[in-house]
């Protein structure tokens, strides 16, 4: 099945230890990206990669590092969570620039204390 | 920036009812635009995809249509389920480096 996996659902951590959020799809898309949904602010881009070794700034980077050493895999890295970074976070895939559509994964509930 | 509105917020109607969901944005210069569905706490379902090009796309009970001369996108939803009851986004995909703009999203619950 075209899947978008993304692991842990639901992660609860202290703030400033450190936490990787994997993402990976199966359906050899070029374009990755993260999103964070907030009650009454809705989703924004943390960062985008057009293909592997690529990788750019979305509308909210503070705080969240990517790589993309593979094209399956994006990870989101944040270095110190603060409560801040409490959110919904998603990740999402394209074939190429949005040409088909974007597929999204199950999502990943981060709560920082 | 690209700016993109969905009216009403919110909406509840009895079941059976055909509904209609609005979305506009800024700029006409898109590439694609993408209607999704959200349960609570859950991923996005993506429902439609209109192509530029494109008038409008079906499936099933749901019809997507685009303007982008004014700016404009419906979802048209036919003969409405309690099943139904989600949140529904419009996204709109630029045509530079294909961002995704979402608007804030309707609620929709249909009660039996």
């Amino acid at each position: 099945e075209a899947q978008v996996t993304q692991n842990p659902r639901y992660l609860i951590t202290v703030t400033g230890k450190k936490l990787t959020v994997t993402c990976s799809q199966n359906m050899n898309h070029e374009y990755m990206s993260w999103y964070r949904q907030d009650p009454g602010l809705g989703l924004r881009q943390i960062y985008y990669s057009m293909n592997v070794e690529v990788t750019d700034k979305g509308d909210v980077p503070e705080g969240y590092k990517v790589s993309r050493k593979e094209k399956r895999n994006f990870p989101l890295i944040l270095e110190s969570p603060s409560p801040n970074q409490t959110s919904l976070y998603f990740c999402a895939s394209s074939l190429s620039t949005g040409a088909d559509g974007y597929t999204f994964g199950s999502g990943t509930r981060l709560t920082v204390v | 920036k690209q700016e993109v509105t969905q009216i009403p917020a919110a909406l509840s109607v009895p079941e059976g009812e055909n509904l209609v969901l609005n979305c506009s944005f800024t700029d006409s210069a898109i590439y694609n635009l993408q209607w999704f569905r959200q349960d609570p706490g859950k991923g996005l379902t993506s429902l439609l995809l209109i192509q530029s090009s494109q008038r409008e796309q079906t499936s099933g009970r749901l019809n997507a249509s685009l303007d982008k001369s004014s700016g404009r996108s419906t979802l048209y939803i036919a003969a409405s389920q309690p099943g139904d009851s989600a949140t529904y986004l419009c996204a709109v995909i630029g045509s530079t480096l294909g961002r995704l703009y979402f608007g804030r999203g309707t609620q929709l619950t249909v009660w039996p």
